[in-house]
């Protein structure tokens, strides 16, 4: 079945440092890719999406694109702040009737220091 | 726009007991999911309903139940709680008409002692 496969955590970075937290994907067809954000004591927001082949999703200042021969869809971010400490999970939607219904990643926890 | 609402946000309960859980989705959604959040097993599916039918089912016993309004609004139940049903219940809203990107809220801690 589909499955999302994320780096182990956690990270811990510096204010201002680069930011890559990889993530690889099994599935068939080509679905859309999500990164989700979760802040302490939150629920999950969505961060990003990519709909197809090298669309590359983008907001906050976080990026990732759709690498169909990698299967791929890597999350960056040039400069993190401390208000970017929080866990991500790389996602995409289950195959067949899907409806509503995600496989996510196991989630990689990012702390990041002043 | 209002977001997703659950309640409650946190709940203690002892085994054995049942549960009832809300969820009220964005405005004009008529799709709304149900997850289940542990730090060993991540997130699972539980299920989705829309327009008061469900939809999708993941693989939970027979405990686990939900139903949703024609409101849209929905619940989940758990009966016979068990120890190992303590966890982060996250309850989602779309569209339901594919596009899968879900909102989700904040969801309702629970905890079985």
């Amino acid at each position: 079945g589909d499955s999302v496969t994320q780096m182990e955590g956690p990270v811990t970075l510096s204010e201002e440092a680069f930011l890559t937290i990889n993530c690889t994907y099994t599935a068939t067809g080509y679905p859309s890719l999500f990164w989700y954000v979760q802040y302490p004591g939150e629920g999950l927001q969505l961060l990003l999406k990519a709909t197809k082949a090298d669309d590359k999703g983008s907001n906050k200042g976080f990026e990732a694109t759709y690498r169909k021969e990698t299967t791929s869809f890597h999350l960056e971010k040039g400069s993190v702040q401390v208000s970017d400490s929080a866990v991500y999970f790389c996602a995409l939607p289950a195959g067949g009737t899907s409806y509503g219904k995600l496989t996510f990643g196991q989630g990689t926890i990012l702390t990041v220091h002043p | 726009k209002a977001g997703v609402t659950q309640t409650p946000r946190y709940l203690i309960k002892t085994r054995g007991q049942q549960v009832t859980l809300s969820c009220s989705p964005i405005s004009g959604h008529r799709s709304v999911s149900w997850y289940q959040q542990t730090p060993g097993q991540g997130l699972q599916f539980l299920f989705e309903y829309f327009s008061e039918t469900q939809r999708n089912k993941g693989n939970f016993p027979g405990r686990f139940s939900g139903r949703q309004f024609s409101n849209s609004r929905s619940e989940m139940n758990v009966s016979t709680l068990e120890l190992g049903d303590s966890a982060l219940y996250l309850c989602a809203s779309s569209s339901g008409t594919g596009d899968e990107k879900l909102f989700f809220g904040s969801g309702t801690q629970l905890s079985v002692l």
